[in-house]
């Protein structure tokens, strides 16, 4: 069975701090996994994606995630927030040769100035 | 390269009555999906087509909703009739292969409000 849960629903960073936002999947088939970004009454746009090769993922804007298999975690993080980064964050995970994307419910990033 | 298309991008009906909506996937993409995106909640697969044919429907409320990709390009969902609980953003995605490089690629989707 394939699952995902992000472990906050909402996340509030000052500008210019770090930002976190937790994903932890199930997969029974090695997975490719992804972060989407959605800003407001806007589509989902690819943050980044990993795809079994490097564990470390770098993506645009500045963020990156890492996969780690012991721990079935896949978070986003970012060194230094901007007010630009203000969205709602999807980790998703799709199953080796099975061309499915599941998602999860989502972390809405607030920054403050 | 162009994007997946989808109209109209905002659609407000009255409950009971029909409605649907279109998709233009990025060319060469064979498979195609339709999400239903409730506020506050992620993406959830309604119906998956590859090519012309369906692989997955197993969530999608057959006693209301309907979907064809009949020339195995683009496609339109129909819901009718349409109950307050539809209200929603739903989503169409294309990808083009599966495997280690299998990307989703999604539209802006169209919001839907039933009153």
């Amino acid at each position: 069975a394939q699952s995902v849960t992000q472990l906050d629903s909402h996340v509030s960073v000052s500008e210019g701090t770090p930002v976190l936002l937790r994903c932890n999947y199930s997969s029974s088939y090695s997975p490719s996994l992804f972060w989407y970004v959605q800003h407001p009454n806007k589509g989902l746009q690819l943050l980044l994606k990993y795809t079994s090769a490097a564990t470390l993922v770098k993506g645009i804007n500045g963020f990156e995630a890492e996969f780690k298999k012991s721990e079935t975690s896949f978070h986003l993080t970012k060194p230094s927030a901007h007010m630009s980064d203000a969205a709602e964050y999807f980790c998703v995970v799709s199953p080796y040769n099975f061309n499915k994307f599941y998602f999860g419910s989502g972390t809405k990033l607030n920054v403050k100035p | 390269e162009a994007g997946v298309a989808q109209s109209p991008r905002y659609k407000i009906i009255e409950k009971r009555q029909s409605v649907a909506f279109w998709c233009n996937p990025i060319s060469g993409h064979a498979t195609l999906y339709w999400y239903q995106q409730i506020l506050g909640q992620g993406p959830k697969l309604l119906i998956q087509f590859q090519n012309n044919g369906v692989v997955d429907d197993s969530q999608l409320p057959k006693d209301r909703f309907s979907a064809e990709r009949l020339k195995g390009v683009d496609s339109t969902l129909k819901i009718q009739p349409a109950k307050l609980e539809d209200s929603a953003v739903y989503l169409c995605a294309s990808s083009f292969t599966s495997g280690e490089n299998t990307e989703a690629f999604f539209g802006q989707g169209t919001r839907l409000t039933v009153v």
